[in-house]
Parts: C-alpha cells; sequence; structure tokens
C-alpha cells in the first residue's frame, strides 16, 4: 500500500515537445505530492510538489495535473529542452506524522535537439 | 548555507572492511534520511530520523548497517563487514516544513565501492 507506481522508466522527447510522466498511488492518506529532479552524480532537487485540494499545479514549464479520484499524478513537461534531460522521481507523503516519503522507480528522460 | 554535507565523496573498500559515511544536515531541519541508489533497487530510504531519534529503520537491509545521530548537526551510517552487493549511491536528506512544501534537500552522495 506504501508503492509509488511511475511510468515510463526512459522516455525520448525531442527538443520542443511535451515531456509526460505518470504515477499512480494506492495509499490514501498521501497528502503530499512531489516531483524531484536528479543529474548524473547529483543527488534529487525539489521540482515541483502538489497537494490533493488543486487538481494541477503549474511552475514555469512544469504542471502537476493531479486526480484525486483515481490517485494518479503526472508531471507534463512543457517545451522540453535539452537541460531538462535528468531522471525525474514523483513521490508521496503523508504529512501527518514524520514526513516519510515514498518515491516511484524513476523516469530517466533525454530531450534531444 | 551549504546544504547538506556528505563525506566521502567517494569511497572504495575491500569486502570484510567496514565503512563509515557521514552527514551533516542543514542547520534547522530536524527530519534526516538516509538512501541507497542502484540502477537495480532505485531509490531506497534505508532509516529516518526526526529530532536526532531513530524512527523508521525498516529499509536497512541487515544489521551489518547501522546508523547514528548523536546530535542534530551530524549523523553515521556505518556497514560492517561490507560485501560487494552493498555498492551503491548513498544519498543523506534533510527536512524542512514550510507553508505547502515539505522538501527533502539531498546531499551530494557517497559512491560506495565494495571490492
Amino acid at each position: 500500500q506504501q508503492q509509488v507506481k511511475q511510468s515510463p522508466q526512459s522516455l525520448i522527447v525531442q527538443k520542443g515537445g511535451i515531456s509526460i510522466i505518470n504515477c499512480a498511488y494506492e495509499n490514501t492518506a498521501f497528502d503530499y505530492f512531489p516531483w524531484y529532479q536528479q543529474f548524473p552524480g547529483k543527488g534529487p532537487a525539489l521540482l515541483i510538489a502538489i497537494r490533493p485540494d488543486v487538481s494541477e499545479k503549474k511552475e514555469g514549464r512544469f504542471t502537476i495535473s493531479f486526480n484525486k479520484s483515481a490517485k494518479q499524478f503526472s508531471l507534463h513537461i512543457m517545451d522540453s529542452q535539452p537541460g531538462d534531460s535528468a531522471t525525474y522521481f514523483c513521490a508521496a507523503s503523508s504529512t501527518g506524522g514524520y514526513q516519510k516519503v515514498t518515491f516511484g522507480t524513476g523516469t530517466k528522460l533525454q530531450v534531444i535537439p | 548555507d551549504a546544504g547538506v554535507i556528505q563525506s566521502p565523496r567517494h569511497e572504495v573498500t575491500e569486502m570484510g572492511q567496514e565503512v563509515t559515511l557521514r552527514c551533516k544536515p542543514i542547520s534547522g531541519h530536524n527530519s534526516l534520511f538516509w538512501y541507497r541508489q542502484t540502477m537495480m533497487r532505485g531509490l531506497e530510504l534505508l532509516i529516518y530520523f526526526n529530532n536526532n531519534v531513530p524512527i523508521d529503520d525498516s529499509g536497512m537491509p541487515e544489521d551489518r548497517f547501522s546508523a547514528k545521530m548523536p546530535n542534530a548537526s551530524f549523523s553515521t551510517l556505518k556497514i560492517q563487514p561490507s560485501e560487494p552487493r552493498d555498492s551503491a549511491v548513498y544519498f543523506c536528506a534533510s527536512l524542512i516544513r514550510t507553508s505547502y512544501y515539505n522538501e527533502q534537500f539531498f546531499g551530494p552522495g557517497t559512491r560506495l565501492t565494495v571490492l
């Protein structure tokens, strides 16, 4: 019940295209859904996050879409750039308690010129 | 702030040796996490501390692994004895709550190779 399932495992997108990464969760106690971005040789870094009181959150070219009834959320990267090439992790946690975060398995994104 | 500091950045050791990884969280953060990342298993939570107290160590693979947090500014992850299958990148992260975000800040990681 603690799992967060992420797909696809890898993704190749042309520059200027839209990158879409999907995640699904089971635990209805989760109420915080962050996305982390990791470049090679670096630790993951928070990119954007959403709470289930809204269905969408946008920050620049990055948008999270959230479907509470389906227990699914996705990351959209508009106008994808080569500099966006990284591994993306979705995650989920319950803000009550001790902030344990459950991470998805990661999506390796490659944006080709 | 310098961010989360981990040392060493790289460690190469021989099977059977003791390995100690170190972490200094960001000042003021009261939660600390140790993760292990491999190609096969992805990012795995090993243990997390809240206010220096271990809260959940269910991810620690076996008794060869131990972690301590003697004070708010320092934590160690020890592997004794080390085995080749322990080879991975180990990350430490600390957390702060804001009005909206619960952001974990990750350190640069320690790449461990056990020969």
